[in-house]
């Protein structure tokens, strides 16, 4: 399993940015994705994630409204579009993928099973 | 709603053994809130350690272990290796597709 983020960058606060994360070595469309954050020196934020079809996904109360996950089965890409950034956004995002297809729990496994090396986004005029 | 809540710190003497908790403000863990933890050393992508509170990830050493102690999560280390020393982060999943992850533990092998 290789997760490969690319798009982080310096953006000015009230822009936007896509973070993309490409992902090999499994099925792509068979598993739910994630996205989780780090602010440097702090700790781990859950902020995203989206089902194997796309049909659920949700997000973290900070980002609500900001940020829109999608995929794309085709490409076996996950991204992240970000609006509105604020200072506060700057952090390493990483994408992470599920051990089941399903963005609500109830099966057998909730968690992150693997992860990938993070893009620093950088908030800031 | 809920906090997550862990320890700020721990410190192990090599070959010790040492609990790290991971708990609610409000409230009981449970197994249907499907605790994992994950270990993450400076500069590096977290690792996947646990899941389903007690199962251990691939390629994960049987010196780190999963449980639920009274209403807590617990991550046992059972004879510290200096490579162990990590910050250690819980996440519990709070229903409505939310999982929240819990404050971090650093633990120093000393």
């Amino acid at each position: 399993v290789h997760l490969v983020e690319s798009g982080g960058g310096l953006v000015q606060p009230g822009r936007s940015l896509r973070l993309s994360c490409v992902a090999s070595g499994f099925i792509f469309d068979d598993y739910a994705m994630h996205w989780v954050r780090q602010v440097p020196g702090k700790g781990l934020e859950w902020v995203s994630g989206i089902s194997w079809n796309s049909y659920a996904s949700g997000y973290s109360d900070s980002v609500k409204g900001r940020f829109t996950i999608s995929r794309d089965n085709a490409r076996n890409s996950l991204y992240l579009q970000m609006d509105s950034l604020r200072p506060e956004d700057t952090a390493f995002y990483y994408c992470a993928k599920d051990p089941g297809p399903g963005y609500f729990c109830g099966g057998s496994s909730c968690y992150f099973d693997f992860w990938g090396q993070g893009a620093l986004v950088t908030v800031s005029s | 709603q809920s906090v997550v809540t862990q320890e700020p710190s721990f410190s192990v003497s090599p070959g010790g053994t040492v609990t790290l908790t991971c708990g609610l403000t409000s409230g009981s863990v449970s197994p249907n809130l499907y605790p994992s933890w994950y270990q993450q050393t400076p500069g590096r992508s977290p690792r996947t350690l646990i899941y389903n509170a007690d199962s251990r990830s691939f390629g994960v050493p049987d010196r780190f272990s999963g449980s639920i102690v009274g209403n807590k999560a617990a991550l046992t280390i059972t004879g510290a290796q200096a490579e162990d020393e990590a910050d250690y982060y819980c996440v519990l999943y709070m229903g409505g597709g939310l999982r929240v992850f819990g404050g971090g533990t650093k633990v120093t092998v000393l």
